[in-house]
Order: structure tokens, then sequence, then C-alpha cells
């Protein structure tokens, strides 16, 4: 299986742009996760989808961000308008059932600055 | 709540040494995971152990081995013989059946000095 797939691995914008993070999970996992992760914060969960469907997104920051999963193979993640303090690494994540007893799978993670 | 915490912030050792990687946690439920990832210099996160709440027996693996204690809530983490390789940051997780999601903790950034 190739794993969980993000693209971009880095984006570079300016402060006002739209940035749209994507996610392509392991075939057949019914779970996707966001994370941000940055050095102030550690890793942090933003959302978690259960069969496309938003589950819990309680660490979304704010009405800027946003996540959708419009299939079982796809989701994005958001920003609008982006925002310096929003320079993190994004990790999606994807686990066949619950975390409790089923490894979670990350993404190589997307790096983004934005200036 | 849940919480996870890992107090060591930055750990140096020299190659070959042991060292031990510390993980608290906080939790009001009964049945949960505990979980360990290492991120390498290159930014993926790769799991490494998951044990559950009622299985308190130490694993070992290669030179990787897992002390759980419930009497005082930890999973702590020894590498045994380190290697320059084991330079990761290492982070220590906790998910129940009340909070699907993994919490993790702030994790601690391994250096092995050759």
């Amino acid at each position: 299986d190739a794993g969980v797939i993000q693209s971009p691995r880095h984006e570079v914008t300016e402060m006002g742009q739209e940035v749209t993070l994507r996610c392509k999970p392991i075939s057949g996992h019914d779970y996707l996760f966001w994370y941000r992760q940055t050095m102030m914060r550690g890793l942090e969960l933003l959302i978690y989808f259960n069969n496309n469907v938003p589950i819990d997104d309680s660490g979304m920051p704010e009405d800027r961000f946003s996540a959708k999963m419009p299939n079982a193979s796809f989701s994005t993640l958001k920003i609008q308008p982006s925002e310096p303090r929003d320079s993190a690494v994004y990790f999606c994540a994807s686990s066949l059932g619950l975390v409790i007893i089923s490894e979670q799978f990350f993404g190589p993670g997307t790096r983004l600055t934005v200036l | 709540a849940q919480k996870v915490t890992q107090a060591q912030t930055e750990i140096s050792v020299v190659e070959k040494e042991d060292v031990t990687l510390d993980c608290v946690y906080e939790t009001r439920d009964t049945t949960y995971y505990l979980f360990w990832y290492k991120q390498p210099p290159s930014g993926e996160l790769v799991f490494l152990i998951r044990r559950n709440s009622f299985d308190e027996q130490n694993e070992i693996s290669g030179r990787y081995s897992w002390n759980f204690q419930k009497s005082t809530s930890s999973f702590n983490f020894t590498i045994t013989a380190s290697q320059v390789v084991d330079s990761a940051v290492y982070f220590c997780a906790l998910s129940s059946f009340r909070n699907t999601p993994l919490v993790f903790g702030k994790g601690t950034r391994l250096s092995v000095i050759a």
C-alpha cells in the first residue's frame, strides 16, 4: 500500500491567501484525522472524520479553517485567509477502526509557511 | 480530561548509553491505550508500540523496552545502547473508548552523539 499521501509537501504563501492541503488516506481506512504541529503547541488534533462524516472539529482554531471529506479517498483542509501564525506542519492520518484497536498511520506532512 | 505529560523536553546522550524517556498520563477511563511514536528528522511519525490498560507486562523489542505502571500512571520508554539513528523526537500518546483520537504529549527530543 502507498500509505497516507499528502500534498503539497511544502507550501509557501502570503498572508491573506487561501491555502488548500490535500490528503489521500490508506484505502479501506474509515477514520481520517488532521493534526497541526508547532513548536509551541506540539501536535494538536484539528478534526477527524469517520466514514467521511466529521465527528469532532473542536480543535479547529477558528472559522478560517475548514475541512471536507467528499469521499473515502480524499480530504482537504482549507485555510482562508491564511495568517503567519498558521505556519506549521499539518499531518493527515488514517486508521481502520478506532485508534484504540488500530494503528494510526500518518502521512509525511505538509510544511506550511505563511509570510 | 485526558492529558499526557512528557517532562523531558530535550535529552542528549553519547552513543551506546542507555536512555529512558518518561511519559505520565491522566485519564478517568479504565480502558485506554498508550502509544509511542517516533519522529525522525525527516518529519514523518512512525508508530512504535500500543499497549492497553489491562496489560502491564513490560515489553521488549530489540533495543527498545517499555515499562507500563498503572500505579504511577506512567509508560516509560528505554532505549538500550543508543545509536545515532535513534536521534528523533519521541511522542507518547493516549486514547480511550470515550476519546477516540490520540492525545499527544509535547514530545522529547533525543540527540544521540557519536
